[in-house]
């Protein structure tokens, strides 16, 4: 079965950009996901088809997919952005999910 | 505006089923998949099948299979899931989400069903 793997942790000074990134087989040739999930709430789409941002998703959000790896970039991070996060794929019609990154601002 | 509304927490004992519904309001129930996702505590996601209430078509992974039921009422725009024969490890917070098909992104999520499964 397909495999997504993100780092447990990632730290960022505030106003500073974030990376997150995810890595599977060709993760390139799929298209990648991204939910925020704050303590207490359901996922929130941040990103999808690599690099689109629903409505309401500020700027700051972007994305990439290239080779084994996708990456969520957060620039001029705010503390409201710290979260866990979580990239997603679909592989024969099964939704698989990375293991989640805990973003953390200080 | 979009809304999944999911029923409340349940306990169960194991060996028990447990049924969690998702009310969905909004829009179209018939035009959007409805997937269902499920997190243990302190764990992350794992997606667990979906239905498309237009055709009653349902897919579920290896992993439940047999365990679980997807259903859906297009009267009460509802969709259910049932899960039989509980474990202590089926413990967790169990999430219905909107997709436009079978393989989308989960643009709306309801706001989870927490069960525990207790002897």
């Amino acid at each position: 079965s397909y495999e997504l793997s993100q780092p447990p942790s990632v730290s960022v000074s505030p106003g500073q950009t974030a990376s997150i990134p995810c890595s599977g087989n060709n993760l390139g040739k799929k298209y990648s996901s991204w939910y925020q999930q704050k303590p207490g709430q359901s996922p929130v789409l941040v990103m999808y088809e690599d690099n689109k941002r629903p409505s309401g998703i500020p700027a700051r959000f972007s994305g990439s997919n290239s080779g084994n790896i996708a990456t969520l970039t957060i620039g001029g991070t705010q503390p409201m952005d710290e979260a866990d996060y979580y990239c997603q794929v679909w592989d024969n019609n099964i939704a698989v999910f990375g293991g989640g990154t805990k973003l953390t601002v200080l | 505006q979009v809304q999944l509304e999911q029923s409340g927490a349940e306990v169960k004992k194991p060996g028990a089923s447990v049924t969690v519904s998702c009310k969905a309001s909004g829009y179209t129930f018939t035009d959007y998949y409805i997937h269902w996702v499920r997190q243990a505590p302190g764990q992350g996601l794992e997606w667990m099948g979906r239905i498309n209430p237009k055709i009653y078509g349902t897919y579920s992974t290896q992993r439940f299979q047999g365990r679980v039921t997807m259903t859906s009422d297009t009267s009460v725009t509802t969709a259910y899931l049932e899960l039989s024969g509980l474990r202590s490890d089926d413990t967790a917070i169990y999430y219905c989400a909107r997709a436009e098909t079978e393989s989308n992104d989960f643009d709306y999520w309801g706001q989870g069903t927490l069960v525990t499964v207790s002897s």
